[in-house]
């Protein structure tokens, strides 16, 4: 089955600064790869997501790339805010069928004022 | 607010009870998947339901059972629990299981706070 490592773990940055969150996956068949936000307290978010067919989408201060040929995809976020902070989770999976996403552990993103 | 609700917020309750957790998809959305998220495991896939019937199963245990209703409302049941139960559990809508462009993005309620002590 998919197997989705994503990395960090944790990563602290200063606002202002740009954050990037990087996953592989296992999987060439996987075609869809959404991202979500997950705050204290709540349920994920989605924020954006990225199919296949499309290297880059960008969304305001928000972008996320897709590289097939290695299997990877990136969370781009610049001009970060403190109310960034909160765990991002990566997925990916196969669109066709029961679609059953694989996420990856996470990655708490803290943004220091 | 993603539209889809789950009730309770949170849970007490303790080892072989057996509790019900439910979810009120996004309207419109026929697919219904529940997840359980602990500290060490992430988010788990336990189990799909499409218009009222099981698509896809995961890591869910024989304790556990679901079932999607009529109105495609939703209902989690765990019984024997073990203190290893303990975590959040996810009920995620979308509004079909594949085979739409957008049909498979899922949202996510606001979760089950399960403690069993």
């Amino acid at each position: 089955g998919e197997n989705v490592e994503q990395h960090p773990s944790t990563l602290s940055v200063q606002e202002g600064d740009s954050a990037v969150i990087k996953c592989t996956y296992s999987d060439s068949a996987s075609n869809y790869f959404p991202w979500y936000k997950q705050e204290l307290g709540k349920g994920p978010q989605l924020i954006i997501d990225i199919r296949s067919n499309v290297g880059e989408k960008k969304d305001q201060r928000i972008a996320v790339t897709l590289n097939k040929t290695a299997k990877h995809f990136s969370l781009h976020i610049t001009e970060t805010q403190p109310e960034d902070s909160a765990v991002y989770f990566c997925a990916a999976s196969i669109t066709g069928g029961s679609y059953i996403p694989t996420f990856g552990r996470g990655t708490s993103l803290i943004v220091h004022p | 607010d993603s539209g889809v609700t789950q009730t309770p917020k949170h849970l007490i309750t303790a080892t072989g009870q057996r509790v019900t957790l439910r979810c009120s998809p996004r309207s419109g959305d026929l697919s219904v998947y529940w997840y359980q998220q602990s500290l060490d495991q992430g988010l788990q896939f336990l189990i799909q339901y499409y218009n009222g019937e099981e698509r896809a199963k995961g890591n869910i245990l024989e304790r556990f059972s679901a079932q999607q209703f009529p109105d495609l409302h939703s209902e989690l049941n765990l019984s024997s629990l073990e203190l290893g139960d303990s975590a959040l559990y996810f009920c995620a809508s979308s509004v079909a299981p594949s085979g739409i462009l957008g049909g498979e993005t899922q949202y996510f309620g606001p979760g089950t706070r399960l403690l069993v002590l």
